[in-house]
């Protein structure tokens, strides 16, 4: 069974950084592609970034509120995604989800989300 | 940018059949868009239902069909039954390693 665990959430100040970490089990790591989603409070699911395996290049994407700000990365050796958050905003907050990208293109399994508060 | 289109939200009777939508902005929904549809109840990560528009995950019931109703990608749930109120959303695929989620349909079961 895979499972994903996320972790590194917590407060922090607008213009802060933080990185959360999503570690990966029951699944070959270095050939997933990996997205994060995030959920601010009461609203709706929103696609954060992609990272793809080595062997696809490892290249990232993201979406545009985030982009230039948050950089997504891996390491295979500890089956474990990352996520760097910079210059954060208040609009940040929000439940961070990790999940498996299945080809062609469907998200499975989630993780249960790690909660980052931005706030002063 | 393109905006991911879902009715915010819906209603259906014990044992009734229920349709739900995902649209685009601009443009026609189709196969290419590799829809799929996510379940979630509050406080819970999200359950896939459907991908690739029909393709039920695993241990789905077959209550839930995903489909291609005109210009839109479709979730049909029959026999709706209470627990399945809950969030409905689904996500389409814009090519280039880029995906974007509808705002969500809230089912209500009553």
């Amino acid at each position: 069974e895979v499972q994903l665990l996320e972790s590194g959430g917590g407060s922090i100040n607008p213009g802060g950084s933080l990185r959360l970490s999503c570690v990966a089990s029951g699944l070959t790591f270095r050939n997933a592609w990996m997205i994060w989603v995030r959920q601010a409070p009461g609203k709706g699911l929103e696609w954060v970034g992609l990272i793809r395996s080595k062997a696809d290049g490892g290249t990232t994407d993201y979406g545009a509120p985030v982009k230039g700000r948050f950089t997504i990365s891996r390491d295979d050796s500890k089956n474990t995604l990352y996520l760097q958050m910079d210059s954060l905003k208040t609009e940040d907050t929000a439940v961070y989800y990790c999940t498996h990208v299945h080809p062609p293109w469907y998200f499975d399994p989630w993780g249960r989300g790690t909660l980052v508060t931005v706030s002063s | 940018q393109t905006v991911v289109t879902q009715e915010p939200s819906f209603s259906v009777s014990p044992g009734g059949t229920v349709t739900l939508t995902c649209g685009l902005s601009s443009g026609s929904v189709s196969t290419s868009y590799y829809p799929s549809w996510y379940q979630q109840t509050p406080g819970q990560a999200p359950r896939t239902l459907i991908y690739s528009t029909n393709t039920r995950s695993s241990g789905v019931p077959d209550r839930f069909s995903g489909s291609i109703l005109g210009k839109k990608a479709a979730l049909t749930i029959t026999g709706a039954q209470a627990d399945d109120e809950c969030d409905y959303y689904c996500v389409l695929y814009m090519g280039s390693g880029i995906w974007v989620f509808g705002g969500g349909t809230k089912l209500t079961v009553l």
